[in-house]
């Protein structure tokens, strides 16, 4: 089976930098992604992590540590439109991989 | 420009009856998904395919159908046999394999 676990949600203020983090269990590892999901919009991908460490694009990063089935977004210098659903997403073992999503997290950022 | 596409954007269905989302891409993208997700959730896998002419069920395939005729299309049929349709569905495609999808814009099914 495969169970990637996120906070439900978040809250931050303007300029503000935030952590989400995802923990997962897979049985094969294939790498970690982030989306962003808007409102009543579709899911856009933010950043991979297929290895150990830091990714940075632009003010977002993302962490991964694999020994302990473990990765994170960070968002720096919070802006009001960042508020949204943010989702760590791998792919399931298999030869189709097929991309499971984790719950979400909502972020809310204050002005 | 290179997207994905489904439409409508809203359907309305009455109880009983079956309805087909559709699903275009010109990404040239094998691999195709589809998800719902219902409010406040995540995005549930209910049917991918990688290839024309295959596709796999995902966790909550009960009551959907898909076809795979051809690459750039993936059509879902909400059955009469779905029990909780009302949700939104979202189409994926990505290179098999990859982690990058890309989605459609979603459509909202209300089953009245």
């Amino acid at each position: 089976g495969q169970s990637l676990e996120q906070p439900s949600e978040v809250t931050a203020v303007e300029g503000a930098i935030v952590q989400i983090n995802c923990t997962y269990q897979t049985s094969g590892f294939y790498g970690l992604s982030w989306y962003q999901q808007h409102d009543g919009g579709a899911p856009t991908f933010l950043s991979y992590n297929g290895l150990d460490g830091l990714e940075e694009t632009g003010r977002f990063s993302s962490f991964l540590s694999r020994s302990d089935s473990y990765g994170y977004l960070l968002l720096q210098e919070l802006q009001m439109k960042d508020s949204a659903s943010y989702f760590c997403a791998a792919p399931r073992e298999g030869s189709a991989r097929q991309l499971t999503f984790g719950s979400g997290t909502q972020l809310t950022v204050l002005p | 420009d290179g997207g994905i596409t489904q439409s409508p954007k809203y359907l309305f269905r009455k109880e009983g009856q079956n309805v087909t989302l559709s699903c275009e891409q010109n990404l040239n993208h094998d691999a195709m998904y589809w998800y719902r997700q219902d409010p406040g959730q995540g995005l549930r896998l209910i049917y991918y395919s990688q290839i024309v002419n295959d596709f796999q069920k995902g966790d909550i395939a009960e009551g959907y159908s898909v076809s795979r005729e051809k690459k750039e299309s993936f059509p879902l049929t909400v059955t009469s046999a779905q029990k909780n349709p009302t949700a939104f569905y979202l189409c994926a495609s990505c290179v098999v394999g990859n982690t990058e999808a890309f989605f459609g814009q979603g459509t909202r099914l209300t089953v009245v």
